[in-house]
């Protein structure tokens, strides 16, 4: 069965650091992978996603993310983070079976401060 | 606003009752699916319609079930519910059925069972 770990539960930081969340999958086949933020009492939204191709993806916000297919791994990173990008950080992978079931990580709450 | 609507937002019941949660998907979205945000469990696949039919199970007890109707709302139905099935629950849809398709998500309903 296919899972996915984040490594950091939480993550404090100051305006204008730098930001990178650990994910890592188990699955051996060919995979989708997301990640998705959900902001204070909102709703899960998209960042980003690789399909294929240029293993580094550009999301939105400046986020982005790096596939190594060696290493089942996708992080995520924001080189200059803002106060705004207070949130939960989930990663997911869909993989394999039929259908389009997402599997989400632990997430990892992300507090910046101003 | 992701374009998915979910109602109720809250909901408050009793062990051993059963509850209806409703999900209508963003227009044009044929694909639905039902998601559960526990603190112990984290954000874990339920189920999955498309264009009214089953297409892919998760961790679904038997005491749950959905469906999809011909107008394309989903209802998730929750029965003799235990204090562990308080949680959050997703709805999200996306166009198609096939992997990698993105999912928009609904703001969620949170149940509280006493």
């Amino acid at each position: 069965a296919q899972s996915v770990s984040q490594h950091n539960h939480h993550v404090i930081l100051s305006e204008a650091a730098s930001l990178e969340l650990g994910c890592n999958y188990s699955y051996g086949g060919t995979v989708n992978l997301f990640w998705y933020v959900q902001y204070p009492g909102q709703h899960l939204q998209l960042l980003l996603k690789y399909f294929s191709g240029d293993p580094l993806v550009k999301g939105i916000k400046g986020f982005e993310a790096e596939f190594i297919k060696s290493k089942f791994s996708f992080n995520l990173r924001k080189p200059s983070v803002q106060w705004s990008d207070t949130a939960e950080y989930f990663c997911a992978v869909n993989a394999g079976a039929a259908g389009n079931k997402l599997t989400f990580g632990g997430g990892t709450r992300v507090l910046v401060k101003p | 606003d992701s374009g998915v609507t979910q109602t109720p937002k809250h909901l408050i019941t009793a062990t051993g009752q059963r509850v209806t949660l409703r999900c209508s998907p963003r227009s044009g979205d044929l694909s639905v699916y039902w998601y559960q945000q526990s603190l112990d469990q984290g954000l874990q696949f339920l189920i999955q319609y498309y264009n009214g039919e089953e297409r892919a199970k998760g961790n679904i007890l038997e005491r749950f079930s959905a469906q999809q109707f011909p107008d394309l709302h989903s209802e998730l139905n929750l029965s003799s519910l235990e204090l562990g099935d308080s949680a959050l629950y997703f709805c999200a849809s996306s166009v198609g059925a096939a992997s990698g398709g993105e999912q928009y998500f609904g703001p969620g309903t949170r149940l509280t069972v006493t």
